[in-house]
């Protein structure tokens, strides 16, 4: 049973324009949700996270916003750029991953592949 | 800073051999942890530590051991490699401070086939 979820596999966009990744989540205990950007053949790299105190955090051009109610964070990237062209990971956790403990444990959605063309 | 290091980038095994997948990281960090990653899958977390000396099992513990001897280095250790265990393997780190963004810091990853 997955508890988290990344419905759209890939997702194609024109430079310049806005990319809106989804995710949804099952477990009404998560309180922590981050955003793992994965080029090939590298280790994923954190872009952007959101407790559940707030429903949007902003980092330049990536924006993320959390529906605790509807249990879907999504993120956005505008303006899209070619270099973003990557696989987008969810991931949500229950307590903060460093406090340990089975509720800490960061679960990771399939991933979405974005493709920004020129 | 080196950041986040794993070595071997790749390994082939046969069926029961055994062997470490090395990690290290030069950034202070407490908490580390072992991820892998199967095609078309998130990645899923097989052990961590938070602390020299303290591990804990992840979502996907069974066949493989760890320890925390120091707070560089968290390898992993394959006991009797199986087909299932073909994977991508990665290591990660991150610092405990207030805010608890749960940001890790991932290393390049370790390709493994066990044949």
């Amino acid at each position: 049973d997955q508890q988290v979820k990344q419905n759209s596999p890939s997702l194609s966009v024109q430079e310049g324009r806005i990319s809106i990744l989804n995710c949804d989540y099952t477990n009404s205990m998560f309180d922590y949700f981050l955003w793992y950007k994965k080029y090939p053949a590298e280790g994923p790299t954190f872009l952007i996270s959101i407790s559940s105190i707030k429903d949007k955090n902003e980092d330049g051009r990536f924006t993320v916003f959390l529906n605790k109610s509807a249990k879907h964070l999504s993120l956005h990237i505008v303006p899209s750029q070619p270099g973003d062209s990557a696989v987008y990971f969810c991931a949500a956790s229950a307590t903060p991953v460093f406090y340990g403990g089975s509720q800490g444990n960061l679960i990771f959605g399939k991933g979405t592949k974005l493709s920004v063309k020129p | 800073n080196a950041g986040v290091t794993q070595t071997p980038k790749f390994q082939v095994l046969k069926t029961g051999q055994s062997m470490t997948l090395q990690c290290a990281q030069d950034m202070n960090h407490e908490y580390m942890s072992w991820y892998r990653q199967d095609p078309g899958m998130g990645l899923r977390l097989i052990h961590y530590s938070v602390g020299a000396g303290i591990t804990d099992q992840g979502e996907v513990p069974n066949g493989y051991n760890v320890s925390r001897s120091t707070t560089e280095d968290f390898p992993l250790r394959l006991l009797s490699a199986a087909p299932s265990q073909t994977s991508v393997y990665f290591c990660a780190s991150g610092a405990r401070r207030s805010g608890a963004c749960n940001e890790q810091f991932f290393g390049p990853g370790t390709r493994l086939t066990v044949l």
